[in-house]
């Protein structure tokens, strides 16, 4: 299965915008990127997926480069409320691997006042 | 409604217990699944029901059971766990499992130490 690598941790300003990087050379024509978050004491809570183009979102945007093998995250105002630890996981999109959205290790943001 | 709800949100078991966990949701998805997550660890992938019907099983020990009485309930039975089988145990549930429906909502998960 196709592997993502994200840095560990990530600082951020309150208010101002963070960029997420994620690597996933080896991802595949059938793999979707999805991007879930999950805060303290919470589940995971799904933030965005795309394809090839970019997307936006009221929670985000998805950025993704041309040859697919890596895509960003972008929080355009990061705010206390997004401190959380951030997945990109590629899915596939074949009908023996429907279902499995498999966790990566993911990247702790740190939102400071 | 979005809420998927888990029971109970604590639970503390012996190793020859038999104990359930629940999970419940009313947004008419027909996909619900079962996560173990270790603290500072992602989420791993147990089992995946899609139409009341088990559709993935990743190799888990016999001890979980899985159950899914109707297309609103999902319940894990445990039986004769371990000590390293503490963990939380996260809930979701998906409209379907392919493209936009594939989209997943979690529970807030329950909290299982087996001592």
């Amino acid at each position: 299965d196709a592997k993502t690598t994200q840095p560990n941790s990530m600082e951020s300003n309150e208010e101002e915008p963070v960029h997420l990087p994620c690597n996933h050379s080896t991802i595949s024509g059938t793999d979707y990127i999805h991007w879930y978050r999950q805060l303290p004491s919470q589940g995971p809570e799904y933030v965005i997926h795309g394809l090839t183009s970019n997307v936006n979102n009221r929670m985000a945007s998805l950025a993704i480069a041309e040859d697919r093998k890596s895509s960003t995250l972008i929080l355009h105002r990061a705010t206390l409320r997004d401190a959380a630890v951030y997945y990109c996981i590629l899915k596939k999109m074949t009908t023996d691997s429907w279902g499995k959205l498999q966790f990566g290790a993911g990247t702790q943001v740190v939102v400071t006042p | 409604d979005t809420e998927v709800t888990q029971t109970p949100k604590h639970l503390v078991m012996g190793m020859t217990n038999k104990k359930s966990l629940k999970c419940e949701q009313h947004m008419g998805h027909r996909a619900m699944y079962w996560y173990k997550q270790k603290a500072k660890k992602p989420p791993e992938l147990m089992f995946v029901y899609s139409y009341e019907k088990l559709s993935i099983n990743e190799s888990v020990p016999s001890r979980f059971s899985p159950e899914c009485p109707n297309s609103s309930l999902l319940n894990l039975h445990l039986h004769a766990l371990q000590p390293e089988d503490s963990a939380l145990y996260l809930c979701a549930s998906s409209q379907g499992l392919e493209g936009r429906r594939a989209k997943l909502f979690f529970g807030s998960g329950t909290q299982l130490s087996v001592l």
